[in-house]
């Protein structure tokens, strides 16, 4: 059985940074890349970014570049995400999702509030 | 950046009515479209892979179609289970870009 589990619910102040786990299990960690989505409260789904676990090559959307770092543990079977310079706007439910060529398995999400 | 641009963004309905919805990319995609259904507080869950494949486990009630820019998903014979927000995906390239999302809700 295919699993991602993400890391809890996250409160940040403007300006700090997160780091978002996404632990997978049930699959080889190192024939699929994972991405991250977040999704704002209301609204729809944004494409952050994408990790290939073996070697660790990524890919960022644009708005994110220089502020999302994105991390792979083989020894753990763990991808990490972090974001840095919050702000509000940011505040989002993230979630990470194995991709064979098409994101199938995704992670419960990760809530994180940025506030003040 | 390919845009997605689906409609309608609401679609009121009955249990047991025929719906679709539609997703145009501003570019060609090829095939490369997922269709998601999401309830309140639960993740995306993927429906159909390569714009037409029916991903495992899901009811055969739906169906994709489309290829290039254009892109439909119908469901048949609506069930009470069906009342959730759909989005559109594409992944022919980075960054991988989303509908806006439809609610489709109890008419």
């Amino acid at each position: 059985q295919v699993h991602l589990v993400q890391s809890g619910t996250e409160v940040k102040k403007p300006g700090a940074s997160v780091k978002v786990s996404c632990k997978t299990s049930g699959y080889t960690f190192t024939n699929y890349y994972i991405h991250w989505v977040r999704q704002a409260p209301g609204h729809g789904l944004e494409w952050v970014g994408i990790i290939n676990p073996t070697g660790g090559s990524t890919t960022y959307a644009q708005r994110f570049q220089g502020r999302v770092t994105m991390t792979s543990d083989t020894s753990t079977t763990t991808v990490y995400m972090d974001l840095s310079s919050l702000t509000s706007d940011d505040t989002a439910v993230y979630y990470c999702a194995r991709v064979e060529t098409y994101p199938d398995y995704w992670g419960q999400g990760t809530l994180v509030t940025v506030s003040s | 950046d390919i845009q997605m641009t689906q409609s309608p963004s609401t679609l009121s309905a009955s249990v047991g009515d025929r719906v679709t919805i539609t997703c145009r990319a501003s570019q060609t995609i090829s095939g490369w479209l997922a269709w998601y259904q999401q309830k309140p507080g639960k993740a995306p869950n993927l429906l159909i892979y390569e714009a037409s494949s029916l991903e495992s486990g899901v009811p055969s009630r739906f169906s994709g179609s489309g290829s290039g820019t254009e892109f439909t998903l119908t469901i048949n014979s609506l069930q009470p289970d069906d009342f959730a927000i759909y989005f559109c995906q594409q992944y022919n390239s980075f960054p991988y870009t989303f509908g806006q999302g439809t609610k489709l809700e109890s008419k």
